[in-house]
């Protein structure tokens, strides 16, 4: 079985610094690695996905991460953030040959203050 | 276009009293995805269906929870007799193909509050 783990369950930031937010995963066979957004009282959206190829990974919102095989991790960047960021962030994962949903990490509350 | 619409937004009950949760996915997405979100358990998966069929219940808890998928489209997941740690919020996604690969599409979530 696979599994996400989420280091850090609140990151508190000033607003323009930089910040990231740590995932590791674990897993017998390859993964496809997500990483969702959660604002207040709304569902989750897709910041970014690693399948394959560069392991450097650009989304929405400025946000970026980056696949590191030997350390199991896909952490999420942010090289400068906004208050509008604030937010949950999930880190998550499906594989390929036992079905199709997504295992969530325990999320990370990333709050940017002025 | 539209995206997943869940409904209701919010719902009360009492213990012991049964709740429908309806899920309209993004029109054409062949798979659709029910997840839970409470404080203690994080965000679990509960079932999947492809078109009609649920090849994956692994994730529902009890045989109180029940859910079912028609026409390819509109899903329904049904909690009996609720007790207070079904208390959470439920969301439904849906992707177009069902693959490992494909992007989950969520819902707002519907809250279930079990007095």
């Amino acid at each position: 079985a696979q599994s996400v783990t989420q280091l850090d369950s609140q990151v508190p930031v000033f607003e323009e610094a930089p910040v990231e937010l740590r995932c590791n995963y674990s897993s017998s066979v390859s993964v496809y690695l997500f990483w969702y957004v959660q604002y207040p009282n709304q569902g989750l959206q897709l910041l970014l996905k690693y399948l394959s190829g560069s392991t450097l990974v650009k989304g929405i919102n400025g946000f970026e991460a980056e696949f590191n095989k030997s350390q199991t991790s896909f952490h999420l960047r942010k090289p400068s953030v906004h208050i509008s960021d604030t937010a949950e962030y999930f880190c998550a994962v499906t594989v390929n040959d036992a079905g199709n949903m997504l295992t969530f990490g325990g999320g990370t509350r990333l709050m940017v203050k002025p | 276009g539209a995206g997943v619409s869940q409904s209701p937004s919010n719902k009360v009950t009492e213990k012991g009293k049964d709740v429908e949760l309806r899920c309209d996915p993004i029109s054409g997405h062949t798979a659709l995805y029910w997840y839970r979100q409470s404080l203690g358990q994080g965000l679990e998966f509960l079932i999947y269906f492809q078109g009609n069929s649920a090849p994956d219940k692994s994730g529902l808890p009890s045989d109180r929870f029940s859910a079912e998928r028609t026409g390819g489209s509109v899903s329904t997941l049904t909690i009996q007799r609720t007790q207070q740690e079904d208390s959470a919020v439920y969301l439904c996604a849906s992707s177009l193909n069902g693959m490992s690969t494909d992007t989950q599409y969520f819902g707002p979530g519907t809250r279930l509050t079990v007095l």
